[in-house]
């Protein structure tokens, strides 16, 4: 268990919807990491906050939309949803000399 | 631009057999640190090291060690004596500074048969 809880685990939508993915870091840990696993991209870093700051963007669709609160949760808001958005979402949050992912949220756009 | 190079996709191996998992990374920065990850069949990812630039020293822990050779810009790793457990991927990742969005290779999916 690295201490970087998601909810939820599963997902299932249809196209054109909307879905939010919720994010709590390591206890401790100020950053969150959003992060995309899919088959034919692979592992791609979508956006880093920092204490409610935005610190980083990736590869990260104008339809998508991150934010962190005050209590260092983060949420990754997925809008207008397409086939393609199908993937497993990682969070992660940095301490201790590395970077702790949670276990994901899998995301299925039928 | 970072890159990461794992060219084996899939290695199969018979338990109690060592596997060696390549990676080569591309970088411009002078500092950066490495790491490697396992995601098992269950999905999650395990974090296994992190490697700064500035310390080529091997390291080994359990069943596992790490071979980093700047020279070559090269971390590789070896899993000891595998068992089924270590069925897997494993991803290679680079990144600029500590707390840096990390660039990930495109993973070897490691099977240990019995």
């Amino acid at each position: 268990d690295s201490g970087v809880t998601q909810t939820p685990k599963h997902l299932i939508t249809a196209t054109g919807q909307r879905v939010t993915l919720r994010c709590s870091p390591r206890s401790g840990d100020l950053s969150v990491y959003w992060y995309q696993q899919s088959l034919d991209q692979g592992l791609q870093f979508l956006i880093q906050y920092y204490n409610g700051e935005e610190r980083a963007k990736g590869n990260i669709l104008e339809r998508f939309s991150a934010q962190q609160f005050p209590d260092l949760h983060s949420e990754l808001n997925l809008s207008s949803l397409e086939l393609g958005d199908s993937a497993l979402y990682f969070c992660a949050s940095y301490g201790g000399g590395g970077l702790f992912f949670g276990p994901g949220t899998r995301l299925t756009v039928l | 631009a970072q890159k990461v190079t794992q060219a084996q996709t899939e290695i199969s191996v018979v338990e109690k057999e060592d596997v060696t998992l390549d990676c080569v990374y591309e970088t411009r920065d002078t500092t950066y640190y490495l790491f490697w990850y396992k995601q098992p069949p269950s999905g999650e990812l395990v974090f296994l090291i992190r490697r700064n630039s500035f310390d080529e020293q091997n390291e080994i822990s359990g069943r596992y060690s790490w071979n980093f050779q700047k020279s070559t810009s090269s971390f590789n790793f070896t899993i000891t004596a595998s068992q089924v457990v270590d069925s897997a991927v494993y991803f290679c990742a680079l990144s600029k500074a500590a707390g840096n969005k990390l660039t990930f290779g495109g993973g070897t999916r490691v099977l240990v048969k019995p």
